[in-house]
């Protein structure tokens, strides 16, 4: 029982290249997110989903899109990377019942030169 | 919308020391709050939860909170820390529900505490 992977756990892009983020969980969880994390800024929600073929935005949305396909994958994609979207990303997962909590993967770090 | 406060943005203390890290948010509804520690380089973990009854909660590593609802606050505490106990903690926060009736459980995290804690 892997949890919430993500891959890669480092990349170095360059200003306008395009990138995808993976995130898979195995548990077999309903919603999804993909937050950022940036020093003094504490977790920013980019987007997340609730469920399969769902997708819906969240606080810091812009310069991101992302796709649920299958139930155990959350995708966030780049299509145009630019210098301020360097940062640590992470992805969390959790189930739809209402005592559950988020289990998050071990985050990809980000730098957009 | 919501938000999350937390006081103290680094917090530096010797092994065996008390500590009470604030947290406070600002939501009128019934909220599910939450701790969450993060060690030098790696991924969020969940150290406790409230979600509802005894506003006193034990966690994990000798941690726990308690929720005071008139002061929208869930400080997390424990009696004595140890040098393991270095790590960043986030306070987070989401709504129980939605106008709706549902829930989409987004969490609003604080701006996190370091800890140090020297031996």
């Amino acid at each position: 029982n892997a949890g919430v992977t993500q891959t890669p756990k480092f990349r170095v892009l360059k200003t306008g290249q395009s990138m995808t983020l993976l995130c898979a969980q195995d548990m077999n969880h309903e919603y999804m997110y993909w937050y950022r994390q940036d020093p003094g800024m504490g977790l920013r929600l980019i987007h997340y989903s609730v469920g399969e073929g769902t997708t819906a935005k969240g606080e810091v949305p812009d310069g991101y899109n992302v796709s649920r396909l299958k139930k155990q994958n959350f995708l966030l994609g780049l299509e145009s990377a630019a210098p301020s979207q360097t940062s640590v990303y992470f992805c969390a997962s959790r189930t739809g019942a209402p005592n559950g909590f988020q289990y998050f993967g071990a985050g990809t770090r980000l730098s957009v030169l | 919308a919501q938000s999350v406060s937390q006081h103290n943005h680094h917090v530096i203390l010797s092994e065996a020391a008390s500590l009470e890290l604030g947290c406070n948010y600002s939501y009128g509804g019934t909220v599910n709050l939450f701790w969450y520690v993060q060690y030098p380089g790696q991924h969020l973990q969940l150290l406790l939860k409230y979600f509802s009854g005894d506003p006193l909660v034990k966690g994990i590593k000798g941690f726990e909170a308690e929720f005071i609802k008139s002061k929208f606050s869930f400080n997390l505490r424990k009696p004595s820390v140890q040098w393991s106990d270095t790590a960043e903690y986030f306070c987070a926060v989401n709504s129980a529900y939605l106008n709706s009736g549902g829930s989409n459980y987004k969490l609003t995290f604080g701006k996190g505490t370091l800890l140090t804690v020297n031996p």
